[in-house]
């Protein structure tokens, strides 16, 4: 049980949008800045989003990031197939002095 | 380009260590911590611990204190993640990845790079 909570799984067809949440608490979301990773099985994750908004470069701007409070939010527009992949996000907690990640969601793009 | 690159596979016993190593080339080694994060089978991403390059300080999840040392070697570009004492759900891909943002004092701000996973299986 992670202490950040995202949705398992969501499911999108192409060139639609998909929003995933990522729900955490005062000591972590509310306090730091959050991550985002996009991660397809037997590859090294991916950055998408740091500073809880930012994208690094050569990443596209259908992918885009927010917080309010202590929650995260990634957007995800236009999707195309290859998007299908696991995203976590990631931060860090002040109480707990370590880096936390979400359970991850498993993104389907039928 | 920025690179880092994992040792290969392992394979142990119950009750072992394992070493995996992290090469770093394309950047400046000391100005940037290393992470190490685990993925079991059908599980999710897991932190484990962190380095600074900078002044060796550590940081590590309450789940695996005490099993994990990390260390590191300036003249190679070379950080080092041991786990003792090895349990079957240790087996897992371990990954090293890079701070974002240099010559922080604790991994705040997420991890740019990553190695290339090193998959290590614990079995009797």
């Amino acid at each position: 049980q992670s202490v950040l909570t995202q949705p398992p799984s969501m499911s999108a067809a192409p060139g639609q949008k998909v929003t995933i949440s990522c729900s955490g608490t005062s000591s972590n979301i509310g306090d730091n800045s959050a991550s985002w990773y996009q991660h397809l099985p037997g590859t090294a994750p991916k950055l998408l989003i740091y500073d809880n908004n930012k994208r690094p470069s050569g990443i596209p701007d259908r992918f885009s990031g927010s917080k309010s409070g202590t929650s995260a939010t990634l957007d995800i527009t236009g999707l195309q197939t290859e998007d299908e992949a696991d995203y976590y996000c990631e931060t860090w907690d002040s109480s707990l002095s370590a880096v936390l990640f979400g359970g991850g969601t498993k993104l389907a793009v039928l | 380009q920025v690179q880092l690159v994992q040792s290969g596979a392992d394979v142990k016993k119950p009750g072992a260590s394992v070493k995996v190593s992290c090469k770093s080339s394309g950047y400046i080694f000391r100005r940037h911590g290393i992470s190490w994060v685990r993925q079991a089978p059908g599980q999710g991403l897991e932190w484990m611990a962190w380095i600074s390059l900078y002044n060796g300080n550590t940081n590590f999840a309450q789940k695996v204190q005490g099993r994990v040392t990390l260390t590191s070697d300036t003249s190679t570009n070379t950080t080092y993640m041991e786990l003792r004492s090895l349990r079957s759900d240790d087996t897992a891909t371990y990954y090293c990845a890079r701070d974002r943002h240099p010559l922080v004092a604790a991994p705040y701000y997420g991890m740019d790079v990553w190695g290339q996973g090193t998959t290590v299986t614990v079995s009797s």
